[in-house]
This record gives structure tokens, sequence and C-alpha cells, in this order.
């Protein structure tokens, strides 16, 4: 599986847009963006995935680079419950299992 | 639909006790995964199931980790004998397929093991 690259830590005022970046340079053309997320103390928790085009749900929106050497997980309107780590993984949909890098730790500030 | 369920939530025990961690997957899914995450280290991958059939043991730590699954709505991690370095938080996941479908997998709410 391709390795990713995140920020260890971001900060997000409260009702403000939370830009997640992650970084997949080696990607391949098979393999999806997958974004969980772990809030202190519980399970993570899947949040969104995408191959190519950009998709949104009712928790975020994956928007993925033309080349797909990157993304941006969006969360609209972070509140102060979406305070996690964010862990962002490349895999094949038929693939193995998911591999967890140390994530970015986003912060949402009152 | 309750989820994963994992239990006990927490366990202290004794270096060298016996320690059994249960998982309970979500009805219908047929893959079961075992996660172990640590300041150190993270979340890594110990073993998963498909088909209650394990598929890849190769992130147990050594031979005192065991793992079961007699059926599809039970799956056990057995540590024995159990050691300091072994305290972690366990969790147990569970996805619809070998792929993971397009909801990757659901985890439980993690069993948090301390070895004294």
């Amino acid at each position: 599986d391709a390795k990713t690259t995140q920020p260890p830590s971001m900060d997000c005022a409260e009702g403000r847009a939370a830009n997640l970046p992650c970084n997949h340079s080696t990607i391949s053309g098979n393999e999806y963006v997958y974004w969980y997320r772990q809030i202190h103390s519980q399970g993570p928790q899947y949040i969104i995935h995408g191959l190519k085009n950009n998709e949104t749900n009712e928790m975020a929106s994956l928007i993925i680079t033309e080349d797909r050497k990157s993304s941006t997980l969006i969360l609209p309107h972070a509140t102060l419950r979406d305070t996690a780590v964010y862990y962002c993984i490349v895999r094949w949909n038929y693939g193995q299992n998911f591999v967890f890098g140390p994530g970015t730790r986003l912060s949402v500030l009152p | 639909d309750a989820g994963v369920i994992q239990s006990p939530r927490h366990e202290v025990t004794e270096m060298g006790q016996e320690v059994t961690l249960r998982c309970k997957p979500i009805s219908g899914h047929n893959s079961l995964f075992w996660y172990r995450q640590t300041m150190m280290r993270g979340l890594e991958l110990l073993i998963y199931f498909n088909n209650n059939v394990p598929i890849d043991d190769s992130g147990m730590p050594e031979d005192r980790f065991s793992a079961k699954m007699p059926n599809a709505s039970f799956s056990t991690l057995k540590i024995q004998p159990s050691e300091p370095r072994d305290s972690a938080v366990y969790f147990c996941a569970s996805s619809l397929a070998l792929a993971g479908g397009g909801y990757g997998y659901t985890f439980g709410s993690g069993t948090r093991l301390t070895v004294v």
C-alpha cells in the first residue's frame, strides 16, 4: 500500500471549515484514498473514501487532485466534537487491510 | 445494530496471567480484524479473519498471542502469559467482505489492558 504524509497537528476555529491535507505521491491507479478519525478513547471511525472524483457525504467532503498525488478532507463547519486524530490511508479497495499512520491531530477551538 | 461489541472494556491483570479479550462482530460481516494501539507504535494490525478463517497473522507479536474465531459471531484474542509490555488498547473491527466494502471497517470501543 502507498505511504501517506500528513501534518502532525492542526487547529481550526469552531464553525469554520477544517481542511486536512494528505500527500500520497506514490499512489497507484487502483488504490483508493480512505479517511478515518479517532476521537479520544474511541475506536477509529470511517469518514469517507474515493478513487478519482471528489466525494461528499453527511460528514465531510474529499477533494482528490487530478494527478491523485494528494487529497484534502474538508469538514465544512467544524464543531468541538470534531476534535480527533484524522488518518489518511491509501489502499486497494479489494486489498488486505488498513495500515494506520500517525495521522493529523485536529483541535477545534471555541 | 449494536455495532462491534468488545469485552471487557478494561482489564487489569498481573504479569504471567492469562488474558482473554472477546469480540462480537456486526451480524452479516464476514471479516474480522484485531488491532493493538500504543502511544509508541500507534495502531497495528495483529490478525484478521475472513469467513472465520485466519488469513494473515503476521502482526501477532509472538507465540504468547493467539486468536480464534469459532463462528461468525465471536472471536477471542488470548495472551498467555501476559507481560507489562502487552499493555495497550486492543480494538476489534469487522467488515463485509475482505474488501471492506464501501464503508471500510467498523471498530469496537476497545479493551484497555493493563499488565502490572
